[in-house]
């Protein structure tokens, strides 16, 4: 079974300032993928990016970015610049071999201050 | 990225009704598609996982015969909660898994908010 963990409960930030929500996880597979989700009070859940396990560099998406340490076993989240928009949920989200449903952390509530 | 509908967003009904929720992948094939329920300032747990022409497969502790899953096209997934009652009353979501691209990333629906009074 996955196991993740999301140490950052709530979160503040400054607009146009950068950020980073934490994320580690415990897998046996040896090939996995990293998704992280914002969900707005909406409840909608939109994907943001994603990290291959193999993958030589570290995923960039727009202002979204990871940093994936994969002998740590971490992924953590960087938004940069942000924007009141942002304030939300966060939710880390590993996959593995032969299980394509998503697990997924207790989350973390981004708070953009203007 | 991919579009995934799902119907009706918020639903009341009676305790001992039966509601149903559809789940469309609109502009990609989804063999695979799941249901995800989240409580208030909870976060998404997996219901089931509804695959195409055959038998949904549930997570431990889900009743089938209460949450029956049908996925009977490529691109439609409906959930019916059957004689629904109080402590059923939760955010339900489905996703559909996009496997055109290498990360088959899921995509998901905007939810369902059942009240079941």
């Amino acid at each position: 079974a996955q196991k993740i963990t999301q140490t950052q409960p709530g979160m503040f930030v400054q607009e146009k300032e950068a950020v980073t929500l934490d994320c580690t996880y415990d897998t046996s597979d040896p090939s996995y993928g990293l998704f992280w989700y914002k969900q707005p009070s909406s409840g909608e859940m939109i994907f943001l990016i994603y990290q291959g396990s193999y993958d030589q560099q570290n995923a960039t998406e727009g202002r979204y970015s990871l940093n994936f340490q994969k002998a740590r076993k971490s992924a953590n989240l960087v938004i940069s610049a942000s924007q009141l928009g942002d304030s939300a949920m966060y939710f880390c989200a590993p996959t593995g071999t032969g299980r394509r449903a998503l697990t997924f952390g207790s989350g973390t509530r981004l708070q953009v201050q203007p | 990225g991919a579009v995934v509908s799902q119907h009706p967003s918020r639903v009341i009904c009676k305790s001992g009704t039966s509601v149903k929720i559809e789940c469309r992948s609109l502009d990609f094939q989804a063999t695979t598609m799941f249901w995800y329920r989240q409580f208030p300032k909870q976060s998404l747990m997996l219901m089931a996982t509804s695959n195409e022409g055959s038998k949904a497969t549930y997570e431990q502790g889900v009743e089938k015969d209460k949450f029956l899953i049908n996925h009977a096209s490529l691109t439609l997934s409906t959930l019916t909660v059957t004689s629904a009652h109080p402590e059923d009353s939760s955010f339900y979501i489905c996703s559909a898994r996009d496997g055109r691209g290498a990360q088959e990333t899921q995509y998901f629906g905007p939810g369902t908010r059942l009240l079941v009074l």
